[in-house]
């Protein structure tokens, strides 16, 4: 399939370690957020959520945080395997959908 | 279906044909977006339905562009006289409600020789 990501900044990380991925949202009013993990020649797959009521979620493995006072997000993935390497994305929820720039995480055993 | 599919997976058409994308959401999903995503680059949005109804088509990047969903289920996305800059991977995703997550398809990759 296609490439995803090809001119994406890059998190590289050892098998095992945890692995942090920010992201800047643009609009003060979106009150939604939402990780999406992409690997390449696939669409992006939900992986959390986030209201802006809140500054901390949990998952199976991630944790997503938000400081709404700087518009900022970022994904928390532990113990991050191979089979997490892929281009992740955060979105912000205005109505539509709106994504930011992706980053690539490269997980090496 | 289980998820949400698209067909075709993979388009090539000489500049100037008109292509047709379609999508079919997850069954008694209201809501379908589709976006535009250049190879690279998050995915940019295109337009959003809810059952039939086109609430938002600002994304559309010319008239060239349209987008239907006449019985509120399969929509399809037209473009005609396709240029270079229209290659990309075209996304549809579906939800139960535009606040909660929206389900993508794997996209067609469009190829505009």
């Amino acid at each position: 399939g296609e490439s995803v990501g090809l001119h994406l900044p890059t998190l590289s990380v050892q098998e095992g370690d945890n692995s942090i991925i920010n992201c800047a949202y643009s609009n003060s009013a979106s009150d939604y957020f939402i990780w999406y993990k992409q690997e390449s020649g696939k669409g992006p797959q939900f992986i959390i959520d986030i209201r802006s009521n809140m500054d901390k979620r949990q998952g199976q493995r991630v944790t997503v945080l938000l400081n709404k006072t700087v518009k900022h997000l970022s994904l928390q993935i532990a113990a991050t395997q191979p089979g997490d390497s892929a281009v992740y994305f955060c979105a912000e929820e205005h109505n539509k959908l709106i994504f930011g720039a992706g980053t690539r995480l490269a997980v090496h055993p | 279906g289980a998820g949400v599919s698209q067909s075709p997976r993979y388009k090539v058409a000489k500049r100037g044909q008109d292509v047709a994308l379609r999508c079919d959401p997850i069954s008694g999903h209201v809501s379908l977006f589709w976006y535009q995503q250049a190879l690279g680059q998050g995915p940019e949005f295109l337009t959003y339905f809810q059952n039939e109804a086109q609430l938002d088509k600002s994304g559309l990047p010319s008239d060239r562009f349209f987008a239907e969903r006449p019985e509120g289920s399969v929509s399809t996305l037209k473009i005609q006289r396709t240029q270079q800059e229209d290659s990309a991977v075209y996304l549809c995703a579906s939800s139960s409600d535009s606040l909660k997550e929206a389900f993508f398809g794997q996209g067609t990759r469009l190829t505009v020789v």
